[in-house]
C-alpha cells in the first residue's frame, strides 16, 4: 500500500544542519516532494526530485534518494529561525498519478 | 498575481448541519486537489479535477461528502449531516497540470477550519 512515515519532531540548534528524513513503502512513485507549511499558513512547495535520481541540491537545501531503501532526506544548511515550520514529504506514483501521498509531517523548531 | 483563495476561513457548525466549502483556483490552472488535514496528521487526499474529466473521488471519506467544480474553475465542498469527526482543516490546491506527467507544483490555499460542535 500507500504510506509515507515521518518523525513527528526535530529541535535544532540556530546556524546548525537540520536533517528530516522520510520513509515510504510503494516502490512506484515517480516524484518525490518536499513540502513546508508556516503556522496559519498553506502549503509551499520547496523541491522535489525525480524516482531515477539519487540527489538533489538547491541553494540550502539538499534532498537524498535510496531507492534501496525507500528514504527521503530533506538537509537544511545553516538553520534559520524562519526555517521554523512543518515539513511534508509527499510522493506521486505511476499507478494513481492522480493523487499525492503525504506524510504526517515533522515540525522543526529552532532554538537559539 | 492571486493565490489560490478559499472561503470561509473559519467554519463552527453544529453536528448534522450541512456545510460547504468554497475554493478559487489559480485562474488557468486546470488540475483542483481537496485535502483534509486533521490535528497532528498528514495531508488526506480527498478529490482530484482535471479539466472536463471525471473527477477521481478515491479519497471521500463517504457519501456524505461531494465537491464539484463549474465551469472548470471554481470547486465547492458538500459536506452533509456533518460529524464532530469532520473538524479539520480542508485545504484546497491547483496546479497547472496533471502532476504525474510532470513536476508542475501544487499551489495551495491558506485552508478552511472546520469545526463541529
Amino acid at each position: 500500500g500507500e504510506d509515507v512515515e515521518q518523525s513527528l519532531f526535530l529541535s535544532v540548534r540556530e546556524g546548525d544542519s537540520s536533517v528530516i528524513n522520510c520513509t515510504y513503502t510503494d516502490s512506484s512513485s515517480t516524484y518525490l516532494y518536499w513540502y513546508k507549511q508556516e503556522p496559519g499558513a498553506g502549503l509551499q512547495l520547496l523541491t522535489y526530485i525525480f524516482s531515477n535520481m539519487d540527489m538533489k541540491q538547491d541553494q540550502r537545501l539538499t534532498v537524498l534518494l535510496n531507492k534501496k531503501d525507500k528514504h527521503l532526506s530533506l538537509r537544511i544548511a545553516d538553520t534559520q529561525t524562519g526555517d521554523s515550520a512543518i515539513y511534508f514529504c509527499a510522493e506521486t506514483f505511476y499507478s494513481s498519478a492522480s493523487k499525492i501521498i503525504f506524510g504526517s509531517g515533522t515540525r522543526l523548531s529552532i532554538r537559539p | 498575481g492571486a493565490g489560490v483563495s478559499q472561503s470561509p476561513s473559519n467554519k463552527v457548525t453544529e453536528k448534522g448541519k450541512d456545510v460547504e466549502l468554497r475554493c478559487d483556483p489559480i485562474s488557468g490552472h486546470t488540475a483542483l486537489y481537496w485535502y483534509r488535514q486533521s490535528l497532528g496528521q498528514g495531508l488526506e487526499f480527498l478529490i482530484y479535477f482535471q479539466g472536463n474529466s471525471a473527477p477521481d473521488k478515491s479519497g471521500l471519506p463517504s457519501d456524505r461528502f461531494s465537491a464539484e467544480r463549474t465551469g472548470g474553475s471554481v470547486s465547492t465542498l458538500t459536506i452533509q449531516r456533518t460529524q464532530q469527526e469532520d473538524s479539520a482543516v480542508y485545504l484546497c490546491a491547483s496546479s497547472l497540470a496533471y502532476l504525474g506527467t510532470g513536476s508542475y507544483e501544487q499551489y495551495f490555499g491558506p485552508g478552511t477550519r472546520l469545526t463541529v460542535t
